[in-house]
C-alpha cells in the first residue's frame, strides 16, 4: 500500500490565485512528519514547510501553509497568491521512525504545478 | 553556509560501465543519503549514513550499488556494472541530528543516462 499518496499528477493556476495541492498518508505510528518539497526544472528538491504529528496548529511559512487534518490523515499544501515562479514539481513526505531508531523518509509521486500568466 | 555538494552534475555512460557520484553533506550534518529519482517519480531512498554507520541500505541493489563514507564528511555512491534502468537522477540530501524539524537538504543531484 502507498504510504503517501498526491492524487494529482498534474495542476494548472492562474497568476495570484490560490492552489491546493493534495496528500494523503498511511502510518500507524503515532509519531511522524509530513513535509513538502518544491522540484524546479533544475531538479534540486526544496524544502518549504513541515508539520509535526502533534502540532496543534497548522504550519504555515510566508506563502505556504498547510492543511494538516489528522483524522483524514491529509495534509494538503496551500499556495497563495500562486506566482509564475512556483511553477514546478511539488513533493509531500511523511518521515517515521525507522526500526534504527534513525528517521526514514518516504515520499509521494509528486503533482507538478503551472502558473498561468 | 555552504550548501549540499554534488559532482558530476551530469553522467552518461554505456551499460555494464561503471560510475561513481560524490556528496558533501552541509558541514555538520551527521545524517546523510542518497535517493535514486526516476523520471516522473518521487525520490526512493538507496541508503542512510549516520556518521560513517550505515544505518538503512535496504532499497540498495548490492549487486551493483555500493556507497562508502569513510570519515563520515563525504560520500560516494557507484554503480558497477550500470543497466539501462539506473538512469535517474541520484540525490544526496544531509540533515543535523537535534535540528529543528531535523528536515534534510538535498544537493542539485546528479543526472545519469545509461545508454
Amino acid at each position: 500500500a502507498q504510504k503517501i499518496t498526491q492524487t494529482q499528477p498534474g495542476m494548472f493556476v492562474q497568476e495570484k490565485e490560490a492552489v491546493t495541492l493534495d496528500c494523503t498518508y498511511d502510518t500507524s505510528d503515532p509519531s511522524y512528519g509530513l513535509f513538502w518539497y518544491k522540484q524546479p526544472s533544475s531538479g534540486e528538491m526544496i524544502f518549504l514547510i513541515y508539520q509535526g504529528s502533534y502540532d496543534q496548529q497548522n504550519a504555515t511559512e510566508g506563502r505556504y501553509s498547510l492543511n494538516f487534518q489528522k483524522a483524514r490523515k491529509s495534509a494538503n499544501l496551500v499556495i497563495s497568491a500562486s506566482q509564475l515562479g512556483d511553477s514546478a514539481m511539488y513533493f509531500c513526505a511523511m518521515r517515521e521512525v525507522a526500526t534504527s531508531g534513525t528517521y526514514k523518509y518516504i515520499f509521494g509521486t509528486g503533482t507538478r504545478l503551472k502558473v498561468l500568466a | 553556509e555552504a550548501g549540499v555538494a554534488q559532482s558530476p552534475r551530469y553522467k552518461i555512460i554505456e551499460k555494464r560501465q561503471s560510475v561513481a557520484f560524490w556528496c558533501n553533506p552541509i558541514s555538520g550534518h551527521a545524517t546523510l543519503y542518497w535517493y535514486q529519482q526516476i523520471l516522473g517519480q518521487g525520490p526512493k531512498l538507496l541508503i542512510q549514513f549516520q556518521n560513517n554507520g550505515v544505518v538503512d541500505d535496504s532499497q540498495l541493489p548490492k549487486d551493483r550499488f555500493s556507497a562508502e563514507r569513510l570519515k563520515g564528511v563525504d560520500s560516494t555512491l557507484k554503480i558497477q556494472p550500470a543497466k539501462l534502468e539506473d538512469s535517474a537522477v541520484y540525490l544526496c540530501a544531509s540533515s543535523l541530528v537535534g535540528a529543528r524539524w531535523e528536515t534534510q537538504y538535498f544537493g542539485p543531484g546528479t543526472r545519469l543516462l545509461v545508454l
